[in-house]
């Protein structure tokens, strides 16, 4: 079955820095889903990547599918308090029924 | 466009009772998915109804079940409750199936059983 590994897996920044997120995969990548999660809360979809190559951006993250190396990375500029939480990638292939990664937390400080 | 929305928030039962939870998804969204999230085991997906169907099973024990009813709310079961059940139980909705859809979830429901 498909395993998601993401690391790091916590993470501290200074606040204006900017950060990577890494997710891969054990199996091939046909699409990728990244979340954020605040402690106990649902999950905050922030983007789905299709095919590989693709890179998507909202407002100050990016990420990106590399579907040779079966990863997947989330790249945040300029990192806000705002930006704290648990980030979550997730893979299904054709179906919804979604594998997910540990999660990375993200504390960020002011 | 309101969002998926779960109810209740939080319950707390004994083990050995059994719970209902309730999922209402987007509007227009036909395909509603349950996931149990833990500390220890992450999130997990439970099951995915589609048109009233069950499309997608994970691996939980038969004591978990779920429904669907004609206008895509959903409810899942659980029966004879364990501690171990005490969990965040989240649902997402997406407009039908694998990548061309965008899945969205809820706040989730926290149960606790004692």
């Amino acid at each position: 079955s498909q395993e998601l590994e993401q690391s790091p897996q916590s993470l501290i920044v200074q606040e204006g820095k900017n950060l990577t997120i890494n997710c891969t995969s054990s199996k091939t990548l046909y699409g990728l889903y990244w979340y954020k999660q605040k402690y106990g809360e649902g999950l905050i979809f922030l983007m789905m990547l299709q095919k590989g190559g693709e890179e998507k951006s909202h407002e100050k993250i990016t990420a990106k599918l590399d579907e040779k190396k079966q990863q997947s990375s989330l790249h945040i500029t300029a990192s806000q308090p705002s930006h704290a939480g648990i980030y979550l990638c997730g893979a299904g292939g054709a179906t919804n029924k979604l594998i997910f990664g540990t999660g990375t937390l993200l504390a960020v400080q002011p | 466009k309101a969002g998926v929305t779960q109810t209740p928030r939080y319950l707390i039962k004994t083990r050995g009772q059994q719970v209902t939870l309730s999922c209402s998804p987007i509007s227009g969204h036909r395909s509603v998915s349950w996931y149990q999230q833990t500390p220890g085991q992450g999130l997990q997906f439970l099951f995915e109804y589609f048109s009233e169907t069950q499309r997608n099973k994970g691996n939980f024990p038969g004591r978990f079940s779920g429904r669907q009813f004609s206008n895509s709310r959903s409810e899942m079961n659980v029966s004879t409750l364990e501690l171990g059940d005490s969990a965040l139980y989240l649902c997402a909705s997406s407009g039908g199936g694998g990548f061309t859809y965008e899945q969205y979830f809820g706040p989730g429901t926290r149960l606790t059983v004692t």
